[in-house]
């Protein structure tokens, strides 16, 4: 399995508060990719990355933002948290080889926001 | 636009044969993935098709139609762990890797 880990595991925060996520992986692949599942929706795309400080939006960006200041590291913070942004979030990254775009799963981040 | 479709919920018996389909419509297409998620778990890749015909990978197998926009996943000799949520997703030519998913089929085997 790739080398791909997602800080906090579990966290409940309150309305209103910042979150910071982190992905850390260990594969120096170049893509990063943030996730949000939910019952009904499927894996939504947050926001990806293709290299150090180059990010761009998925199609749920709205309320999140990212950095990646180095290549193992792929930060998701929530400026302000609201009760839609509680789901599981996934962290995946993938790499340059030939065709193959597979991407790998980090575990998981359960988040709830009171 | 960039459409996937499978259906939602299947059922099977243990030691069955099922197949999961996926129909999609999409621009650009570059390939087409089968995840496997348990619940509670992430996704696990398990298999990646961009040319036409079957792909067999031990108990399972994956089909791909470009000209039909079409897939489908074979699971064989079903076992109670095979019970998962079975994720399919397209890549697209110059999207940064981005890929478009499909809602998932939950699979439920039963003894």
């Amino acid at each position: 399995d790739a080398g791909i880990t997602q800080s906090p595991r579990h966290k409940v925060t309150e309305t209103g508060t910042p979150v910071t996520l982190r992905c850390h992986q260990t594969e120096n692949h170049r893509y990063m990719y943030w996730y949000r599942q939910d019952p009904g929706h499927g894996l939504r795309l947050i926001h990806y990355s293709y290299g150090v400080k180059d990010t761009d939006k998925g199609e749920v960006s709205d309320g999140y933002s990212v950095s990646r200041s180095k290549t193992e590291d792929f930060l998701l913070t929530l400026e302000s948290a609201t009760s839609s942004q509680t789901s599981v979030y996934f962290c995946a990254i993938s790499g340059d080889s030939g065709r193959s775009d597979t991407q790998y799963f980090g575990p998981g981040t359960r988040l709830t926001v009171l | 636009g960039q459409n996937i479709d499978q259906p939602t919920e299947m059922t099977a018996t243990e030691g069955a044969i099922v197949q999961i389909n996926c129909t999609y419509q999409t621009s650009g297409f570059n390939g087409l993935f089968w995840y496997q998620q348990h619940a509670g778990e992430a996704p696990t890749f398990l298999s990646y098709n961009v040319l036409d015909g079957l792909e067999e990978k031990g108990r399972f197998s994956s089909f791909l139609s470009r000209s039909k926009g079409y897939s489908y996943l074979l699971l064989k000799e079903l076992q109670m762990k095979d019970s998962a949520s079975y994720l399919c997703g397209t890549v697209n030519a110059g999207n940064n890797r981005k890929l478009i998913w499909g809602l998932g089929t939950s699979l439920a085997v039963n003894p």
